[in-house]
């Protein structure tokens, strides 16, 4: 089935210490998201790829990067974990919303991977 | 910018009966989606349901529907027949229909939960 996976679904990491989160997806979907999601809380843009275009949120520390080598792959890099970067980190994916004027923009997401600084 | 509330944190159902969870938004657009999302436990997010703004029929998908008012920018979500399935976290997103902007905007969840 085509889907959106995130590896892994859970990381341990140490105060300061890099740490690559992981999302990849078979539908072919031009555009990628990357969403932090704290405990009872709404995911929150990070930023997402349109293509190789990278948009970043105005809010969105310097603290994380993304890149996207291809359309199936999209990175998320943290590069000095804090305290409060511990959450829950969400993939989704959709087609161009420009293009498409059905349902078919839908975001889809992945299961997440939530992320433990120690 | 736009917001989405979602004042009620939280519900509880009986199993078989109906509920609503509200959902306001505001904005200075008239064109957009508007959808919501559910999140079950330690499982992925999945898409419940999508209105368009320029339509008047209020979307439905099996036992669920929305009751959407334009003009009070107010989006409704009724479980109908309601199972212990449903539990979950439902999130109220916004996206505009403008250009590429294809941001979502969520509002803060409730968190529903059915009673057997």
């Amino acid at each position: 089935d085509a889907m959106v996976i995130q590896n892994p679904r859970y990381q341990v990491t140490q105060f300061g210490k890099p740490v690559t989160l992981s999302c990849s997806q078979t539908l072919n979907h031009n555009v990628m998201y990357w969403y932090q999601q704290k405990s009872s809380q709404a995911p929150k843009l990070l930023f997402h790829y349109y293509d190789k275009d990278f948009n970043n949120e105005a809010d969105t520390p310097d603290n994380f990067q993304s890149r996207r080598p291809n359309t199936s792959f999209c990175f998320l890099d943290i590069r000095s974990p804090g305290l409060g970067d511990a959450a829950m980190y969400l993939c989704a994916t959709s087609r161009d919303p420009v293009l498409l004027s059905d349902s078919t923009d839908t975001q889809y997401f992945g299961p997440g991977t939530r992320l433990t600084v120690l | 910018a736009q917001t989405v509330t979602q004042s009620q944190p939280e519900m509880s159902v009986q199993e078989a009966e109906t509920v609503t969870l509200s959902c306001t938004y505001d904005t200075s657009e008239s064109d957009y989606y508007l959808f919501w999302y559910k999140q079950p436990p330690s499982r992925q997010m999945i898409l419940v349901i999508r209105q368009e703004a320029y339509k008047q029929q209020n979307a439905t998908e099996n036992r669920f529907s929305v009751n959407f008012q334009k003009a009070a920018k107010s989006f409704s979500l009724k479980i109908s027949d309601s199972q212990l399935g449903d539990a979950a976290m439902y999130f109220c997103a916004y996206r505009s229909a403008a250009g590429a902007n294809s941001k979502l905007t969520f509002g803060k969840g409730i968190t529903l939960s059915v009673r057997p």
